[in-house]
């Protein structure tokens, strides 16, 4: 176990609804990161939080936003949802950046 | 910019068959590679790092700065290697660190 957890499992929502997705990180890592994994796309970065601070941003829609809290859990907010944001989020994290520890993450369905 | 190519999306070989999965990358620095297996229902575990060269599950990857590939190899597949691997790629970043994601290869053995 990576210790890395994140909720809910399963969400289920509807077009055009708000979403918050949370990660708590393994003891001791600052690093958060947030992927999204589709069929089509792959597993694609979105966000690095280091120590509360946001550090980098990759292919993260304006609709999303995410930020780390000072205990290091992260949340990954998802508004105005489209079918398409349907996905696996994965969140993990990391104390040097260099090796990553996943969550099981969280399948959102947009129905 | 970073960038990492898995040209086969699925790959079958029979138990025993040797298997190597492709992974090419495109980085001006000096890159960290990776590999990431993802097991059916499971999380994303790191499998191997280029700098440790070490062997896991039998599974080794080399990286060549000529070709700019890192791709994974066994010799003996085992049906309990059926999985989706990911090939990754590291930047130099410090706290900006982040990983660039191939798009995943199925490998599935067959009995």
């Amino acid at each position: 176990d990576s210790g890395v957890t994140q909720t809910p499992k399963h969400l289920i929502t509807a077009t055009g609804q708000r979403v918050t997705l949370r990660c708590s990180p393994r003891s001791g890592d600052l690093s958060v990161y947030w992927y999204q994994q589709s069929l089509d796309q792959g597993l694609q970065f979105l966000i690095q939080y280091y120590n509360g601070e946001e550090r980098a941003k990759g292919n993260i829609l304006e609709r999303f936003s995410a930020q780390q809290f000072p205990d290091l859990h992260s949340e990954l907010n998802l508004s105005s949802l489209e079918l398409g944001d349907s996905a696996l989020y994965f969140c993990a994290s990391s104390a040097t950046g260099h090796e990553q520890f996943f969550g099981p993450g969280t399948r959102l369905t947009v129905l | 910019a970073q960038r990492v190519t898995q040209p086969e999306k699925l790959l079958s070989v029979f138990k025993g068959a040797p298997v190597e999965l492709k992974c090419n990358y495109s980085y001006s620095g000096s890159p960290e590679l990776f590999w990431y297996v993802q097991y059916s229902r499971q999380r994303l575990q790191l499998l191997l790092r280029h700098i440790s060269r070490e062997s896991i599950k039998g599974f080794t990857a080399d990286l060549n700065k000529g070709e700019t590939s890192f791709h994974l190899k066994k010799p003996f597949a085992q049906e309990e290697d059926s999985a989706m691997y990911y090939c990754a790629l590291g930047n130099s970043g410090g706290s900006n660190y982040k990983l660039t994601f191939g798009k995943g290869t199925l490998l599935t053995v067959n009995p």
